[in-house]
């Protein structure tokens, strides 16, 4: 039974491109997180989806990032023209309901150069 | 607003002893704890969770402790290990509310 999936575990963009960070939740979990995580702090909530839904996004930057969850595929944070204040660890993580135990990937390290 | 801290930035304990990460939530209205294991490089683990209907909860090694009167949460490490070592948060989740919020960590150090 794999885990939260998350690919690439490590990404460099250089300012103003784009990063697109991908997720595949636990098999059989419906909703999923994501969360970004900078050094030596705790994580700060991002967004939250279901299938082909945005539920609570009220953690996004309001420009240059995005969050989907298509009804086939993985889940995908993209951001937009990449700043150096967007090299974190981005973790994406699901569950099979709102308050059942929530699991996460291994992350995404962004390094924007 | 929200806020999930934990007292002690830095734990050191010896190979073989109990351990006790505290953490104090602010928000009466969470019903839900998790906490987490993060080693460096990898993302958080869970450990256990517990209700706002509970006061205690047993796992392998470990136990999580709620004492809602005072917005107090412990987990204990019993025989702690080398493999222990890492970084423990605790994070809290509001009925209603989709969101876990996290505080900023303990680190515990295992001293062989």
């Amino acid at each position: 039974n794999a885990g939260v999936m998350q690919n690439p575990r490590h990404l460099v963009r250089r300012r103003g491109q784009e990063a697109r960070l991908r997720c595949s939740p636990m098999k059989g979990h419906s909703h999923v997180y994501w969360y970004r995580q900078l050094p030596e702090e705790g994580l700060k909530f991002m967004v939250y989806l279901q299938k082909e839904n945005i539920i609570d996004e009220s953690g996004m930057p309001k420009e240059r990032f995005s969050a989907e969850f298509p009804k086939e595929g993985p889940s995908i944070l993209r951001i937009q023209q990449v700043v150096r204040g967007d090299s974190a660890a981005y973790f994406c993580a699901s569950s099979p309901a709102r308050s059942e135990g929530v699991f996460f990937g291994q992350g995404t390290r962004l390094t924007v150069v | 607003g929200e806020s999930v801290g934990l007292h002690l930035p830095t734990l050191s304990v010896q190979e073989g002893d109990n351990s006790i990460i505290n953490c104090a939530y602010s928000n009466s209205a969470s019903d839900y704890f998790i906490w987490y294991k993060q080693e460096s490089g990898k993302g958080p683990q869970f450990i256990i969770d517990i209700r706002s209907n509970m006061d205690k909860r047993q796992g392998q090694r470990v136990t999580v402790l709620l004492n809602k009167t005072v917005k107090h949460l412990s987990l204990q490490i019993a025989a702690t290990q080398p493999g222990d070592s890492a970084v423990y948060f605790c994070a809290e989740k509001t009925r209603g509310n989709n969101r876990l919020a996290f505080g900023k960590g303990n680190q515990v150090v295992v001293i062989p």
